[in-house]
């Protein structure tokens, strides 16, 4: 089944303390994004990669760092979370660029 | 910057009423999108409108395109308790041609 895949789904930690969301897909998407959700913001993009090795800030990247060393992964960093960073958030893939993205299930992030 | 801007944030309708829900760019925009959530699950690609004016039909879903590419809309037909979760809309185009989703609609249902 085509798909991508968020793990964990859920997650709270303590602030500062470093924490990787991992995203996979299994469709062969060169395009990957990262999206978080908040109540009366809609979805906004953190970061986005084109390709291995290409990776691009979205509209809210301050606190997070990413990866893209295979084509399939493509990880969220959080060095130092802090509880702004409380959120829901989703991974995205397509073969074209912004183009009918399939989200990952989502982790919700809880900061305290 | 780009904004693109949702209205209403929230219906909610009997079952069998219609319901339609609008977006707004601040740019013209190079295609729009249209995604839905249901509660507690991931945004779902539902359709890409690309030409002026453009009317596309998915069963009871007719979507809009306008003519100066700067807006959009969705209309549900009679709807049904399925259809409940919060619609979204994503506009590219401006200067950046970034992808910006719309604040979304949450659509309740009544039986």
């Amino acid at each position: 089944e085509a798909q991508v895949t968020q793990n964990p789904r859920y997650l709270i930690t303590v602030t500062g303390k470093k924490l990787t969301v991992t995203c996979s897909q299994n469709m062969n998407h060169e395009y990957m994004s990262w999206y978080r959700q908040d109540p009366g913001l809609g979805l906004r993009q953190i970061y986005y990669s084109m390709n291995v090795e290409v990776t691009d800030k979205g509209d809210v990247p301050e606190g997070y760092k990413v990866s893209r060393k295979e084509k399939r992964n493509f990880p969220l960093i959080l060095e130092s979370p802090s509880p702004n960073q409380t959120s829901l958030y989703f991974c995205a893939s397509s073969f074209v660029p912004n183009y009918g993205y399939t989200f990952g299930s989502g982790t919700r992030l809880t900061v305290v | 910057g780009q904004q693109v801007m949702q209205i209403p944030q929230y219906q909610h309708v009997q079952e069998g009423e219609d319901f339609t829900t609008y977006c707004n760019s601040s740019t013209t925009l190079s295609n729009i999108q249209w995604y839905k959530q249901r509660p507690g699950g991931h945004p779902v690609f539902l359709i890409q409108l690309v030409k002026s004016g453009e009317v596309k039909k998915q069963k009871r879903l007719t979507f809009q395109f306008g003519e100066a590419k700067k807006n959009s809309s969705l209309h549900i037909t009679a709807t049904q308790t399925t259809d409940v979760g919060t619609y979204f809309c994503a506009g590219q185009g401006g200067a950046t041609n970034k992808l910006i989703f719309g604040t979304g609609t949450l659509l309740a249902v009544q039986p």
